[in-house]
C-alpha cells in the first residue's frame, strides 16, 4: 500500500506568513495528489487536485506543486480562516490514502 | 443542492453490525463512484471502501476487509455499507464522499454519522 507521510504535524504562524505543508508518498503517484481543509466537526474540504488544480470556490492563495512523490500545499498570505487541518491524499480507485494532517494554528 | 446525508450511526456492542446509508441528492448519482471515509475522535482520515458507479468494482482498506460491505442503489441514489464483526477500533464519525469527475479526489462530502463500539 501507499503511504503518505506530510510534515510538519502542527505549525504556527502569524496573519500574513507565507506557509509550506509537504506531503511525501511512498512511491511513484504521478499527479495524482489533493488537498483538503477540515475544520474542527466539520466535514474535509477539497480544497486542490490533481497536484496544482484549485477547486472552485477556493481562494487563489492556496496553491499546490510537486510530482512523483514529493508535494506542497502554500498559502501565501496566511488568513485567520485557514486556521484548520491539512491533510494530503492520493486515491486510485482501488485504494487511498491520507497523509496524518498537518494543523495550521494563527500566531 | 449538491447533498450528501449519512444516517444509522450509534451504539453498538463488539462484535455487532450496522448499516451505514448515505443519501445524495442535487446530483446524477448514478454516475459518480463514492466512497466512504472514517476518523475516530481526535484522529487523522482512513479511506474505507471506494464502489464505482455500476457497482462492478468495490475496494476496501484492510482494517475492513471480510467485515465491510460497500453497495450502492442507484434507484434510490443511496450508499451502505455494511459492518460486522464490529471492534472498538471501528469507533468513528463514518463519511459518505463522491469522486469527481476527472479529479481523483473526493469533492463532496456528507456530514458525518458517528459509531460507537463499545460494551
Amino acid at each position: 500500500d501507499i503511504q503518505m507521510t506530510q510534515s510538519p504535524s502542527t505549525l504556527s504562524a502569524s496573519v500574513g506568513d507565507r506557509v509550506t505543508i509537504t506531503c511525501r508518498a511512498s512511491q511513484s503517484i504521478s499527479s495524482w495528489l489533493a488537498w483538503y481543509q477540515q475544520k474542527p466537526g466539520k466535514a474535509p474540504k477539497l480544497l486542490i487536485y490533481k497536484t496544482s488544480t484549485l477547486e472552485s470556490g477556493i481562494p487563489s492563495r492556496f496553491s499546490g506543486s510537486g510530482s512523483g512523490t514529493e508535494f506542497t500545499l502554500t498559502i501565501s498570505s496566511l488568513q485567520p480562516d485557514d486556521s484548520a487541518t491539512y491533510y494530503c491524499q492520493q486515491f486510485n480507485s482501488y485504494s487511498g490514502t491520507f497523509g496524518q494532517g498537518t494543523k495550521v494554528e494563527i500566531k | 443542492e449538491v447533498q450528501l446525508v449519512e444516517s444509522g450511526g450509534g451504539l453498538v456492542k463488539p462484535g455487532g453490525s450496522l448499516r451505514l446509508s448515505c443519501e445524495a441528492s442535487g446530483f446524477a448519482f448514478s454516475s459518480y463512484g463514492m466512497n466512504w471515509v472514517r476518523q475516530a475522535p481526535g484522529k487523522g482520515l482512513e479511506w474505507v471502501s471506494s464502489i464505482n458507479s455500476l457497482s462492478t468494482d468495490k475496494y476496501y482498506a484492510d482494517s475492513g476487509k471480510g467485515r465491510f460491505t460497500i453497495s450502492r442503489d442507484n434507484a434510490k441514489d443511496s450508499l451502505y455499507l455494511q459492518m460486522n464483526s464490529l471492534r472498538a477500533e471501528d469507533t468513528a464519525v463514518y463519511y459518505c464522499a463522491r469522486e469527481g469527475w476527472g479529479r481523483k479526489a473526493f469533492d463532496i462530502w456528507g456530514q458525518g454519522t458517528m459509531v460507537t463500539v463499545s460494551s
